[in-house]
């Protein structure tokens, strides 16, 4: 089975601070993970994947990842937060299995970006 | 090239009711995920499927729920006898049928379903 922890429900930074929305997961195999975004009243927004290679993902809107397989982590960050990137965010995995192509979503970090 | 296109944005229906959702993927894309959302709450996958195929169904409920993907025309996730407890934003989501299976999942903008 695999899972997606976002252990904070909210994150609360300033504007031109960095900013990072914590992310760990649990698979049986190799993982396959993304970031979205999701603004209010809309769908989800692809931000990056991480699928084989370089551990640091770079993504839309200035957005990076982390990937540290050792921790099971895939932190998103960005180095200067900006307040239209408020919003709500989640990580998703998918075991790169043959047959494996559901998502798995963490619950949502909602980020809020004080000016 | 538009995106993923759900409709209704915003559907009512009473307890006893049926719900049908409908979702065209982006153009050129023929795999479709069906996924719901709670409040507060991430998204739950329901079902996987193909031009006519539906491939992985082990997130739909066993019943009341169904969903298929015709040879033409949009995918759709019948709702039967709704519940109040069917009350979610159910998301619709698509990806294009390349070789390698990462590829990333584009979203719809969702129905909202409430039911009285």
């Amino acid at each position: 089975a695999q899972s997606v922890a976002q252990p904070e429900d909210q994150v609360n930074v300033a504007e031109g601070n960095p900013l990072t929305v914590k992310c760990t997961y649990s698979v049986s195999g190799n993982p396959y993970l993304f970031w979205y975004v999701q603004y209010p009243n809309r769908g989800l927004q692809f931000l990056l994947k991480y699928i084989t290679g370089d551990n640091l993902v770079k993504g839309s809107y200035g957005f990076e990842a982390e990937f540290n397989k050792s921790q099971t982590s895939f932190h998103l960050k960005k180095p200067s937060a900006l307040v239209s990137d408020s919003a709500l965010y989640f990580c998703a995995v998918r075991d790169s299995g043959a047959g494996s192509y559901q998502l798995t979503f963490g619950k949502g970090t909602k980020l809020s970006v004080i000016p | 090239n538009a995106g993923v296109m759900q409709n209704p944005r915003h559907l009512v229906r009473r307890r006893g009711q049926e719900a049908r959702l409908r979702c065209s993927p982006m153009k050129g894309h023929s795999h479709v995920y069906w996924y719901r959302q709670l409040p507060e709450e991430g998204l739950k996958f329901m079902v996987y499927l193909q031009k006519e195929n539906i491939i992985d169904e082990s997130g739909m409920p066993k019943e009341r729920f169904s969903a298929e993907f015709p040879k033409e025309g949009p995918s759709i996730l019948r709702i039967q006898q709704v519940v109040r407890g069917d009350s979610a934003a159910y998301f619709c989501a698509s990806s294009p049928p390349v070789a390698g299976d990462h590829n990333e999942q584009f979203f719809g903008p969702g129905t909202r379903l409430t039911v009285l």
